[in-house]
């Protein structure tokens, strides 16, 4: 078992609502990074959190934001909802910036867009 | 820019027989590969990785090969057993970013008993 859990399990909004994804790391773990995978392709990189400050983004906008707490435990928000959205979000924490193989996925999150 | 690639979008293999994935990249940069494998309902786990200084990396039933100058590695699973049906996902990091990764589409293997 990961110890890296996500909530909700899933969810359904509609275009231009506000959501909220939480992850909550393994113990120690000081690295979050989140990411987006749309159906039938992998997952995408949108950025990386590193004792709570952005260390990272990929080619998403800023509508994208997130925040890690002291407790490991971080948040995926997005604004101004789009039908494109709609994908499965994994959020993976590791215990440093640079362990190449202790990177542990949750399960994620499904999140669909009407 | 889609810079790792998966062309099999699924794999069928008896038991006991060797299962072939392959992963081919165009971004030369690329320092670090990693093969993960998705179950259903669940977030991918770490399978095997190779440096770019390799062009071999074995653990147990699992070798990943790299030929750089061709851009290509492939997963060999030898024997393949039935649990080891699952999607397998390729990655690719860059140098000093290992967390921002770049997956491949995943390919399904299915292992028939």
């Amino acid at each position: 078992e990961t110890g890296v859990t996500q909530s909700p399990t899933h969810l359904i909004k509609t275009r231009g609502q506000q959501v909220t994804l939480r992850c909550s790391s393994q113990s120690g773990h000081n690295t979050v990074s989140w990411y987006q995978q749309a159906l039938g392709q992998g997952p995408q990189f949108i950025f990386q959190y590193y004792r709570e400050e952005e260390n990272g983004r990929g080619n998403f906008p800023p509508r994208f934001s997130g925040l890690q707490f002291p407790n490991y435990s971080s948040e995926l928000n997005v604004n101004a909802l789009e039908l494109d959205d709609s994908a499965l979000y994994l959020c993976a924490s590791s215990p440093s910036l640079f362990s190449y193989n202790e990177q542990f996925f949750g399960p994620g999150t499904r999140l669909t867009v009407l | 820019d889609q810079q790792v690639k998966q062309n099999s979008p699924s794999l069928s293999v008896q038991e006991g027989r060797i299962s072939i994935l392959n992963c081919d990249y165009t971004n030369s940069m690329f320092d670090y590969f990693l093969w993960y494998k998705k179950y259903p309902a669940e977030g991918p786990t770490f399978l095997i990785s190779i440096s770019s200084i390799k062009d071999k990396n074995e653990d147990g039933r699992f070798t990943v090969f790299l030929n750089k100058s061709a851009k290509h590695l492939s997963l060999h699973i030898v024997p393949s057993q039935p649990g080891d049906s699952a999607v397998y996902f390729c990655a690719a990091s860059l140098p000093y970013n290992n967390n921002d990764m770049r997956f491949g589409a995943g390919t399904r293997l299915t292992v028939k008993p």
